[in-house]
């Protein structure tokens, strides 16, 4: 059973700090993605990694970055969290074994308040 | 204009009412159609997929390719209450495994 984790379910920030989003998944999955998800937006891809250390933008990379050292771990940071960063983030994770790669695992998400 | 199109709702039916979820799009590339289901405060789990046209069911739920008129649904027959969820779908190119999602529905499947 797949199972992708994220460090925190709910997490309250200042203006200006730096945030540490963590993204574990235990099913030797290559690829990784970051998602934030804000009502009537829907799901945005902030950035994407197909193997360790390689990373791609998505659509709304401005304000973020992300680090990935190990297959199973994909970590988002924010480096001066900002109001307008308040949302949900989601992380998932896909395998290059699956052929037409529909299938993305999700995490429960982590709800970022920036005050 | 948006690559995906879909009603954000709230789509709110009876018990046992059939449902009809939709998604509109404009990228003639895509190939593979996703549904996913998302319980409040947790992460999208995928419900379905179809590749290219055609209709796919599994139990209680039926998806549908329109490409011709880049058009795809999703049909809840016996809608129950623990249906109520955000539907999203999402779709993507063949060779890419970067999906590009719908806003999502909420469905409220009232007793």
């Amino acid at each position: 059973d797949v199972k992708v984790t994220q460090s925190s379910r709910y997490l309250v920030k200042r203006t200006g700090e730096k945030v540490f989003l963590e993204c574990v998944q235990d099913m030797d999955h290559e690829n990784m993605f970051w998602y934030r998800q804000d009502p009537g937006l829907g799901l945005r891809l902030i950035y994407f990694s197909y193997d360790v250390k390689m990373k791609e933008k998505g659509d709304i990379p401005e304000g973020y970055s992300v680090s990935r050292e190990k297959k199973e771990r994909f970590s988002l940071i924010l480096e001066s969290a900002s109001t307008n960063q308040t949302s949900m983030y989601l992380c998932a994770s896909s395998s290059f074994r699956d052929r037409t790669g529909r299938e993305q695992y999700f995490g429960p998400g982590t709800r970022l308040t920036v005050t | 204009q948006k690559e995906v199109e879909q009603d954000p709702g709230p789509l709110s039916v009876p018990e046992g009412a059939i449902v009809s979820l939709n998604c509109t799009y404009s990228n003639s590339a895509f190939q593979y159609f996703m549904w996913y289901r998302q319980y409040s405060r947790k992460g999208p789990e995928l419900l379905m997929y179809t590749y290219s046209s055609g209709n796919k069911e599994d139990g209680r739920f039926t998806a549908q390719v329109d490409k011709s008129s880049k058009y795809i649904s999703l049909f809840i027959r016996d809608s129950q209450p623990s249906d109520s969820a955000t539907y999203l779908c999402a779709m993507k190119p063949g060779g890419s495994y970067i999906p590009t999602f719908g806003r999502g529905t909420s469905l409220i499947v009232h007793p």
